[in-house]
């Protein structure tokens, strides 16, 4: 089955500098992969998707992610922070192909300091 | 509706006591998902239902945990002589048929169980 690893459970950056939120999943097999977002007392919200079209990803707010399949990582970059990017940040990973559910990662939260 | 709605959005409850926690899906999402969170975690899966049919409820805790979804859309999850290890944010998610479009989630219910 497939798992998801989220390397550091916090993550604090100055506003202005690069976000890295690190994702790992376990499969050799290219799934499809996520990227959500939580602000306190909301619910999540879709950053972006990887589907196999690009290995590049944009997302919304400026976020993008690479799938590199040789790391079997999707890792989350932002190259300036913004003090309204503080939120919990969590990676997804379908259990494959057909599947619909998806396993998720411990989440990172994200701390912008001024 | 425009979005996944959860209700009730809070609920505080004695222990001992039965809960139902409704989660009404986007209109034609086909598959529905519960997850709960609880403080500091990440998501853990409950069940997952396509349709009124749920191919995989692995994630129930227990025999006290119990759900179920009619017409297609609405669902609701039932917690019978609720335990104060209950206590968490309960979230549904629904989305389309396959599994490369990603969940929209509602906003949650927040159970606390005195």
């Amino acid at each position: 089955a497939q798992s998801v690893t989220q390397l550091g459970s916090h993550v604090s950056v100055s506003e202005g500098a690069l976000v890295l939120l690190r994702c790992n999943y376990s499969s050799s097999v290219p799934p499809y992969l996520f990227w959500y977002v939580q602000y306190p007392n909301q619910g999540l919200q879709l950053l972006l998707k990887y589907t196999s079209a690009a290995t590049l990803v944009k997302g919304i707010n400026g976020f993008e992610a690479e799938f590199k399949k040789s790391e079997t990582s999707f890792h989350l970059t932002k190259p300036s922070a913004h003090m309204s990017d503080a939120a919990e940040y969590f990676c997804a990973v379908s259990q494959d192909r057909g599947a619909q559910k998806l396993v998720f990662g411990q989440g990172t939260r994200l701390t912008i300091n001024p | 509706g425009a979005g996944v709605s959860q209700s009730p959005s809070n609920k505080v409850t004695e222990k001992g006591k039965d809960v139902e926690l409704r989660c009404d899906p986007i209109s034609g999402h086909t598959a529905l998902y519960w997850y709960r969170q609880s403080l500091g975690q990440g998501l853990e899966f409950l069940i997952y239902f396509q349709g009124n049919s749920a191919p995989d409820k692995s994630g129930l805790p227990s025999d006290r945990f119990s759900a179920e979804r009619t017409g297609g859309s609405v669902s609701t999850l039932t917690i019978q002589r609720t335990q104060q290890e209950d206590s968490a944010v309960y979230l549904c998610a629904s989305s389309l048929p396959g599994g490369n479009y990603g969940y929209t989630f509602g906003s949650g219910t927040r159970l606390t169980v005195v």
